[in-house]
């Protein structure tokens, strides 16, 4: 079984400051790793993510993860945050070593940037 | 370019009628999940399907619930009788299957709700 958790509900953050949006996963062989981002009545964009190689992915907007297999963590993390970057933000995990192709999703964390 | 598109965007529906949401995946893709969000459960897999066939239909919540992709840029989901504990986002995503870099992308969702 593959499962996520996103500790934090919610996260506030003041323009201009670095952020941080923390997820761990479980899974019984090697990850896949998303970050997916949610605004308001709106469908899931897609961030980033781990395959392989560099524990350090970059993507979309500015954002980039760090992938720790000790820690089974995947944390999104933005040096300088915008008030726009205020979002609901999914992290996601697939087994690559199984044929089983659908994401698993964490609960959400709600970033909130204030100006 | 066209994403995945999704119809329609909002449905209201009475308990106990028939109700069919559509997906249009992106062209080229091979593989279409149908995922559920709700408050209390989050983003849940629906069913998945690889080359139009069905792989994964686990997720299905009961036999209320169907699933048809009759070709590669088509599939339903059809939910009859409906009942308001059906009310959810009804996100469907594609992507194409057997390259590493198996992102899914998402439609911007129906939302459904029963009364």
């Amino acid at each position: 079984a593959q499962s996520v958790a996103q500790p934090e509900d919610q996260v506030n953050v003041a323009e201009g400051n670095p952020l941080t949006v923390k997820c761990t996963y479980s899974v019984s062989g090697n990850p896949y790793l998303f970050w997916y981002v949610q605004y308001p009545n709106r469908g899931l964009q897609f961030l980033l993510k781990y395959i392989t190689g560099d524990n350090l992915v970059k993507g979309s907007y500015g954002f980039e993860a760090e992938f720790n297999k000790s820690q089974t963590s995947f944390h999104l993390k933005k040096p300088s945050a915008l008030v726009s970057d205020s979002a609901l933000y999914f992290c996601a995990v697939r087994d690559r070593d199984t044929g089983r192709r659908a994401l698993t999703f964490g609960s959400g964390t709600r970033l909130q940037v204030q100006p | 370019d066209a994403g995945v598109i999704q119809s329609p965007r909002h449905e209201v529906t009475e308990m106990g009628q028939e109700v069919t949401l559509r997906c249009k995946p992106i062209s080229g893709h091979n593989s279409l999940f149908w995922y559920r969000q709700t408050m209390m459960r989050g983003l849940e897999l629906l069913i998945y399907f690889n080359n139009n066939v069905p792989i994964d239909d686990s997720g299905m919540p009961e036999d209320r619930f169907s699933a048809k992709m009759p070709n590669a840029s088509f599939s339903t989901l059809k939910i009859q009788p409906s009942e308001p504990r059906d009310s959810a986002v009804y996100f469907c995503a594609s992507s194409i299957t057997g390259q590493r870099q198996e992102t899914q992308y998402f439609g911007p969702g129906t939302r459904l709700l029963v009364l």
